[in-house]
């Protein structure tokens, strides 16, 4: 079966500092997507970032990037110049080639400290 | 285009109650899946379903079920409500042919 797990629930920054949140999944499957979503406080859910397993570069959106180590099983997402808006709720997600049911972490609490 | 909508936003019910929630997917996507979200367990899969079909079904008791109709807007319903069923429920919506999901609000189900 696979699994996402985020072993930080909770992590804190520093404004304009870069902060790594971490993620760990298991899966027997070569083919995958990986993704990191953002839950604001009483706010929508929205993706950060999406990682496709057979691509060896790592994905970046503007001040998020993240480190995928395929032979690892590991998927950490970076934020760089952290921002007060980046406060939040971030969960991993995985999501197998086939089908379409997405497999989340337990999520790790953002605080930005100005 | 709108985004994905929920209604209703929250809702409380008691023990022994049924309910139902509905999501409307954005416009053109035919695949509609649900969460449970809950502070302890995160989010945890329930069901998908794509051109009124149930597609995927993720570990929960039949007491949650779920349809779709023709125009792609989902509904779920859980029946028998317990305590432990209080919980935020998430709709998500996919296009064809894409692996992304789109989350809707939620709709914030208190049980007591």
């Amino acid at each position: 079966a696979q699994t996402v797990t985020q072993s930080q629930p909770e992590m804190s920054v520093q404004e304009a500092e870069t902060v790594t949140l971490s993620c760990t999944y298991d899966t027997s499957e070569s083919d995958y997507y990986l993704f990191w979503y953002k839950q604001p406080p009483s706010r929508q859910m929205i993706l950060v970032i999406r990682q496709e397993a057979y691509k060896q570069q790592n994905a970046t959106e503007n001040r998020f990037s993240v480190n995928f180590q395929k032979a690892a099983k590991s998927f950490s997402l970076k934020i760089s110049d952290s921002q007060l808006g980046d406060a939040a709720m971030y969960f991993c997600a995985y999501r197998m080639n086939t089908g379409n049911q997405f497999y989340f972490g337990t999520g790790t609490s953002l605080t930005v400290i100005p | 285009k709108a985004g994905v909508t929920q209604t209703p936003r929250y809702l409380i019910k008691t023990r022994g109650q049924q309910v139902t929630l509905s999501c409307s997917p954005i416009s053109g996507h035919r695949s509609v899946s649900w969460y449970q979200q809950t502070p302890g367990q995160g989010l945890q899969f329930l069901f998908e379903y794509f051109s009124e079909t149930q597609r995927n079904k993720g570990n929960f008791p039949g007491r949650f079920s779920g349809r779709q109709f023709s125009n792609s807007r989902s509904e779920m319903n859980v029946s028998t409500l317990e305590l432990g069923d209080s919980a935020l429920y998430l709709c998500a919506s996919s296009p064809d042919y894409s692996y992304e999901q789109y989350f809707g609000p939620g709709t914030r189900l208190t049980v007591t």
